[in-house]
């Protein structure tokens, strides 16, 4: 089965800065790719998602990039912000019926005001 | 749009007790899913319905844990007898489950946190 792996583990940036987060996969079936930011308290909230067609994608702050031929993809976020302070999990999906997600095992990040 | 509801938001029960999770999926989502999200892990599939079929239970610890769907709509999860190590956050989450789609967009509930003594 799939094996998503996310680094790092926790991550500390000063508010204004940027913050990468990267996750390896193994199935190189997978061709769906969200991000999701969990707050504390409440269930995980997509955030952006990329497909195994596109390389990039980008909405506003947020934008990932997807390797496929290294099965590695990436967040990135710009201009940090307080509220941005959360952990983030990203999560690989082979195609077919069952589209069921395999997440990575999360990263903390913590925006520095 | 009504999000995904999940009760109760907390339960305490000591080990070898049974409790019960409930969830209303978004309505009209087809697919429903369970996660068991141990702290400080990603959350882990337990079962997936389509409509009031299973989709796959292969994770699901079948001597301890039950699910069903039974009108396609709410869903119940059981836990009996709980185990210390059962302790976790429950996530139900759906998606609309449309054929043809390459992907859907699984929405979550805010779970429910077992904690086992």
């Amino acid at each position: 089965g799939e094996n998503v792996e996310q680094h790092p583990s926790t991550l500390s940036v000063q508010e204004g800065d940027s913050a990468v987060i990267k996750c390896t996969y193994s199935d190189s079936a997978s061709n769906y790719f969200p991000w999701y930011k969990q707050e504390l308290g409440k269930g995980p909230q997509l955030i952006i998602d990329i497909r195994s067609n596109v390389g990039e994608k980008k909405d506003q702050r947020i934008a990932v990039t997807l390797n496929k031929t290294a099965k590695h993809f990436s967040l990135h976020i710009t201009e940090t912000q307080p509220e941005d302070s959360a952990v983030y999990f990203c999560a690989a999906s082979p195609s077919g019926s069952a589209r069921q997600l395999t997440f990575g095992s999360g990263t903390q990040l913590t925006v520095l005001p | 749009e009504a999000g995904v509801a999940q009760s109760p938001r907390y339960k305490i029960i000591e080990k070898r007790q049974s409790v019960a999770f409930w969830c209303n999926p978004i309505s009209g989502h087809a697919t429903l899913y369970w996660y068991q999200q141990i702290l400080g892990q990603g959350p882990k599939l337990l079962i997936q319905f389509q409509n009031n079929g299973v989709v796959d239970d292969s994770q699901l610890p079948k001597d301890r844990f039950s699910a069903e769907r039974l009108k396609g709509v709410d869903s119940t999860l059981k836990i009996q007898p709980a185990k210390l190590e059962d302790s976790a956050v429950y996530l139900c989450a759906s998606s609309r489950g449309t054929s043809g789609v390459s992907y859907n967009e699984q929405f979550f509930g805010p779970g429910t946190r077992l904690t086992v003594l």
